[in-house]
């Protein structure tokens, strides 16, 4: 059971716009900031948006991040078949002394 | 450029101490605010924070896992090391290590955490006799 709570999948059709939500609480998202991670089949995890809304160099602009109290999401516009990957949200948690993450939510594109 | 590289035994039996090590590349771990990760996914299971250390010798565990748990630094090798007692076929992942820097904002007195920036490719271990 991950502190941060996802939806397990999600998709969409090329083109289309998608969002991932991330469900937290006032000792993680509400006190902290919200990183999100993609994760390409495979491969390691990489860092997609930090401080909530700021991407990476490298990272397009399609993606994006926003916060609202203890919720966070990730958009994703004009969706391309390599965006295909899981997706995960973490934040610092200052009760736990340390990082959590949400359980990931798995994308497919149509 | 910032790497991160993990090394360590890919089969370990049960009730063993695995030790992994996370070489750096591009930064040193000798500055406050610099910190490195370690974060483990078991087969087809989501991500799962270990521990951070710091480079002002802060240390950090996952309060599941922290009686099992050291991380140390070597400033000297550039290197973090991992170790996890009492091994067991739970314990089955893939490891990774990340380099986890944090921001003290003097105004407020608060640690901000941007996240884990750059990630190592991952070292399997399996667990089993």
């Amino acid at each position: 059971q991950s502190v941060l709570t996802q939806p397990p999948s999600a998709s969409g059709t090329p083109g289309q716009r998608v969002t991932i939500s991330c469900s937290g609480s006032s000792s993680n998202i509400g006190s902290h900031y919200v990183s999100w991670y993609q994760q390409l089949p495979g491969t390691a995890p990489k860092l997609l948006i930090y401080r909530i809304n700021q991407r990476p160099s490298g990272v397009p602009d399609r993606f994006s991040g926003s916060k609202s109290g203890t919720s966070a999401s990730l958009a994703i516009s004009g969706l391309r078949s390599e965006d295909e990957a899981d997706y995960y949200c973490a934040a610092w948690d200052d009760s736990l002394s340390g990082w959590v993450f949400g359980g990931g939510t798995k994308l497919t594109v149509l | 450029q910032i790497t991160l590289k993990e090394s360590g035994p890919t089969l370990v039996k049960p009730t063993q101490t695995l030790t992994l090590t996370c070489t750096l590349s591009g930064f040193s771990l000798s500055t406050s605010g610099v910190g490195v990760g370690w974060i483990r996914q078991p087969p087809g299971k989501a991500l799962e924070w270990l521990a951070v250390v710091y480079g002002d010798d802060d240390e950090r565990y996952s309060p599941s896992l922290r009686s099992r748990l050291t991380i140390t630094k070597d400033t000297s090798k550039n290197q973090v090391v991992l170790t996890l007692t009492k091994m067991d076929p739970v314990d089955t992942a893939t490891y990774y290590c990340a380099h986890s820097p944090r921001y003290y904002d003097i105004l407020t007195g608060y640690h901000h955490y941007y996240g884990m920036d750059v990630w190592g490719q991952g070292t399997t271990v399996i667990v089993s006799s």
